[in-house]
Parts: structure tokens; C-alpha cells; sequence
């Protein structure tokens, strides 16, 4: 199976801040004849199930502010929130879409600093 | 709009059985993949089971081969999951999932909580 892993754990930002999420799988997940990262980000709030946000790797899923983004290829991924707003406190994921299972990372809880 | 609507979540003992239901709406169900996804109290997110939007394939994660069973009715847009032999640590909350056209994870229903419990 693909291991996902995520940095860091939990993270404090500041509204208005950036936050950067990394996401780092065992496997380089770049499909060859697509040229696409098969890699997904998901939002999950408090009591609430995940949302999607990304998909291969870097395109927002419909109604995503473009405030997120997605970045990286092969085994490197970032997810990144320009300027934190309140309503962005959650946890989100990464998850891998080359291979079944489809993992995910661990989670990375982000707060308001 | 997208609905998924799981259903059939509950408490059972240990060794015990439960059936979870899922009504999808709001797209084409048969041309679909779906997937069971479960995430423990606390817990992140474990990919479960998956089916091919005509049924004819089946997959499972380890942790629940040979005792859980996914199938789906395109007739009536609904998604299954039997489950057997329970065990404590399948206590979750159990997501149906609508996979997008490159597999990822499009859609999620609100979730069924299953616990399992003597």
C-alpha cells in the first residue's frame, strides 16, 4: 500500500496568514500517460463529513475559493491557504488516487493562532 | 445537487451483523463508481470497499475482507453494505462515497454511525 504522511500535524495561523500543509507519499503517484498527480485534498470541519477541495493535485473542485491551491508532483505535495479566514479551521487530508487502497495522510488539524 | 443519505447504522454486539443503505440522487448512479469509507471516533479516514458502477467488480480493504459485502441496486440508485462479524475496532462512522470521473472522492454522504459493543 502507498503511505501517506503529513506535515505537520496540527498548525496555528494567524487570520489573514498563510497556512502550508505537506503531503509526502511512499510512491511517486505521477501518472506517466496522463501527466497527472493522482493525489486529492479534503477538508473535513468539526462534526461534519470531508469535502473535496483538490484533485490532481493543483485543480480546485467546483465552488472552492481560490484561496486554496495545490502544488507538487511525484511523491511532494503542498496545500496551501493564502490568507486564513475563520471559516477554514479544520482538518484536512491528503489521499492518493494511483493505486488501491486509496490512503490518506493523517490528517492536519489547523487552528486560528 | 448531489445527495447521498446512509442509513442503517446502529449498536451491535460483537460477532453481530448490520446492513448499511445508502440513496443516492442528484447524478447518474449506474455510470458511478461508489465507495465505503469509515473514520473511528477521533480517527482519520479508511478506505473500506469500493464497487464498479455496474456492480461487477468488488474490492475491500484487508481489515474487512471475507466479512463485509458491498453491492448496489442501479434500479433504484441505492448502495449496500452487509456487514458480518463484528469486531470492536469496526466501530465508525461509515461514509458513502460518489468517486469523480478520475477516481477521486467527489462526493460524501453525512455519514452512519456504526458501534459495536457488548
Amino acid at each position: 500500500d502507498i503511505v501517506m504522511t503529513q506535515s505537520p500535524d496540527s498548525l496555528a495561523v494567524s487570520l489573514g496568514e498563510r497556512a502550508t500543509i505537506n503531503c509526502k507519499s511512499s510512491q511517486n503517484i505521477l501518472h506517466s500517460s496522463k501527466n497527472k498527480n493522482l493525489l486529492a485534498w479534503y477538508q473535513q470541519k468539526s462534526g461534519q463529513p470531508p469535502k473535496l477541495l483538490i484533485y490532481w493535485a493543483s485543480t480546485r473542485a467546483s465552488g472552492v475559493p481560490d484561496r486554496f491551491s495545490g502544488s507538487g508532483s511525484g511523491t511532494d505535495f503542498t496545500l496551501t491557504i493564502s490568507s486564513l479566514q475563520a471559516e477554514d479551521v479544520a482538518v484536512y487530508y491528503c489521499q492518493q488516487y494511483y493505486s488501491s487502497p486509496y490512503t490518506f495522510g493523517q490528517g492536519t488539524n489547523l487552528e486560528i493562532k | 445537487e448531489v445527495q447521498l443519505v446512509e442509513s442503517g447504522g446502529g449498536l451491535v454486539q460483537p460477532g453481530g451483523s448490520l446492513r448499511l443503505s445508502c440513496s443516492a440522487s442528484g447524478f447518474t448512479f449506474s455510470t458511478h463508481a461508489m465507495n465505503w469509507v469509515r473514520q473511528a471516533p477521533g480517527k482519520g479516514l479508511e478506505y473500506v470497499s469500493a464497487i464498479t458502477s455496474n456492480g461487477a467488480a468488488t474490492y475491500y480493504a484487508d481489515s474487512v475482507k471475507g466479512r463485509f459485502t458491498i453491492s448496489r441496486d442501479n434500479s433504484k440508485n441505492m448502495l449496500f453494505f452487509q456487514m458480518s462479524s463484528l469486531r470492536v475496532e469496526d466501530t465508525a462512522i461509515y461514509y458513502c462515497v460518489k468517486l469523480g470521473v478520475g477516481s477521486w472522492y467527489e462526493a460524501w454522504g453525512q455519514g452512519t454511525l456504526v458501534t459495536v459493543s457488548s
